[in-house]
């Protein structure tokens, strides 16, 4: 049913190094989104993107960058990663349009820092 | 900026028994309303939404609006253990040029059989 998906599922790895997740949508949406979900389960948005222009959350720390080939896929890199960034990363997609578009998730890939 | 919070953090609910799931919001500009669930290991997926103030109903389910006091809520009604999830509020408006969806802090709902 899911129509966003995202690899891995599941990532652990030291402080320090760099990281990189991978999603694609079959949906055929103009714009993809990277939320965080923290331990708490709160879900902060950290970037939008379609083919015109990526919009980042200013609070979002400079080691994380979107990367897109198309706009079917939105990946995430992290460079040297830090405890502060376990979380569930949930990639996102909806179609053109208002206020009203649904907005379609995966189902996120945990990232543990040890 | 916008801040959207939720009430309460959690609750169990007998099943059968009806409960209701709020939340509030800063930003008078809000536009859409919407209720995404999420069981645990899944994807967050929307429940419902609403633009007008009033009330709007899909089988078990029904959302509030009352935007002069920025509020919304989620009723369920006949409530089944299927229904334990997270459930979040979420608040679409345009951000930095573009649009996104805000969300809640979540409330987790444990539906006791």
């Amino acid at each position: 049913e899911t129509a966003v998906f995202q690899t891995p599922n599941y990532h652990v790895t030291q402080v320090g190094n760099e990281v990189s997740f991978n999603c694609k949508q079959t949906l055929g949406h103009d714009t993809m989104y990277w939320y965080k979900q923290d331990s708490k389960k709160l879900l902060k948005i950290m970037f939008s993107y379609n083919n015109k222009q990526l919009i980042v959350n200013e609070t979002v720390p400079r080691r994380f960058s979107p990367q897109s080939s198309d706009k079917a896929h939105l990946n995430l890199r992290i460079k040297s990663v830090e405890p502060e960034d376990s979380a569930v990363y949930l990639c996102a997609s909806s179609g053109w349009g208002g206020a009203n578009t649904e907005v379609f998730f995966g189902k996120g890939t945990r990232l543990t820092v040890v | 900026q916008q801040n959207v919070q939720q009430s309460p953090e959690s609750l169990i609910v007998p099943e059968g028994a009806r409960t209701s799931l709020n939340c509030t919001f800063s930003d008078s500009a809000s536009q859409y309303f919407w209720w995404y669930r999420q069981h645990s290991g899944k994807a967050p997926k929307a429940l419902m939404s609403i633009f007008s103030n009033g009330e709007k109903e899909e089988g078990r389910f029904t959302i509030h609006l009352n935007k002069a006091s920025l509020h919304f809520s989620l009723h369920i009604r006949d409530s089944q253990p299927s229904d334990s999830a997270l459930y979040l509020c979420a608040v679409s408006m345009s951000y930095q040029g573009g649009r996104a969806l805000i969300f809640g802090t979540g409330t987790t709902v444990s539906v006791s059989p």
